[in-house]
């Protein structure tokens, strides 16, 4: 297994556009989770699923965000009219299982900058 | 609900040693520790759960004081290699099982 496989590595898109990131987890991972990284912060949670089902999402995240894990496998994260605020490091990770004693293999992220 | 870590930053010298605190407000089940590179995605170090255990790994240890709901991670004989920022991730206790990570740690070792 090659670990957590994120697309694009880093995307620009123009304010208002629409922008969809691609997480490919650890196969046998049946956690996933995607959180977003600001310069000099840690990582700040957005949602997590169990396999296709998604436990819980980020109040602070407004409707413009949308994430899918079809199947249980790879997942999406979807911004629609993004906004300069959204320019961010958007890191996907996987963990084993629902037991929380497995640590997160993170993917090396989508760095998205909002023009 | 974000955990607070201290020192905001650490310079070392190769071979001297360092602690990274974490502290909730919240009773905590677990504490994970994460080393990031710049440019890098954050790397599993160890987990911790509620009993006060300790844990080791290589020069590298960290401890869980549940009467605190502090944690606390020990590098030891720095090393050039330890240079990162260190998070600490945090699950509460009868919360959802997910993460909140603190602000980080950057821990820079010098020659």
């Amino acid at each position: 297994d090659t670990g957590v496989s994120q697309d694009p590595r880093h995307k620009i898109t123009k304010r208002g556009q629409n922008v969809t990131f691609r997480c490919d987890p650890i196969s046998e991972h049946n956690r996933l989770y995607w959180y977003r990284q600001t310069l000099g912060q840690g990582p700040e949670f957005l949602t997590y699923f169990q396999n296709e089902a998604q436990l819980e999402k980020s109040r602070l995240l407004s409707d413009r965000f949308s994430a899918e894990r079809p199947k249980g496998s790879f997942s999406t994260l979807e911004i629609q009219r993004t906004e300069q605020g959204d320019s961010a490091m958007y890191l996907c990770a996987s963990s084993p299982s629902a037991d929380r004693i497995s640590g997160y293999t993170f993917g090396s992220g989508t760095r998205l900058t909002v023009v | 609900q974000q955990p607070v870590q201290s020192p905001q930053a650490v310079i070392l010298r190769e071979g001297e040693d360092a602690v990274i605190n974490c502290s909730s407000s919240k009773a905590l089940y677990s504490v994970h520790w994460y080393r990031q590179k710049h440019g890098e995605a954050p790397v599993f170090l160890m987990i911790l759960l509620k009993g006060g255990e300790q844990k080791g790994h290589d020069k590298i240890s960290a401890s869980f004081n549940e009467k605190k709901q502090q944690s606390s991670l020990y590098l030891t004989a720095s090393q050039l290699s330890y240079s990162g920022t260190y998070f600490c991730g945090t699950e509460t206790q009868g919360g959802s099982e997910k993460l909140v990570f603190g602000k980080g740690t950057k821990l820079t070792v010098n020659p």
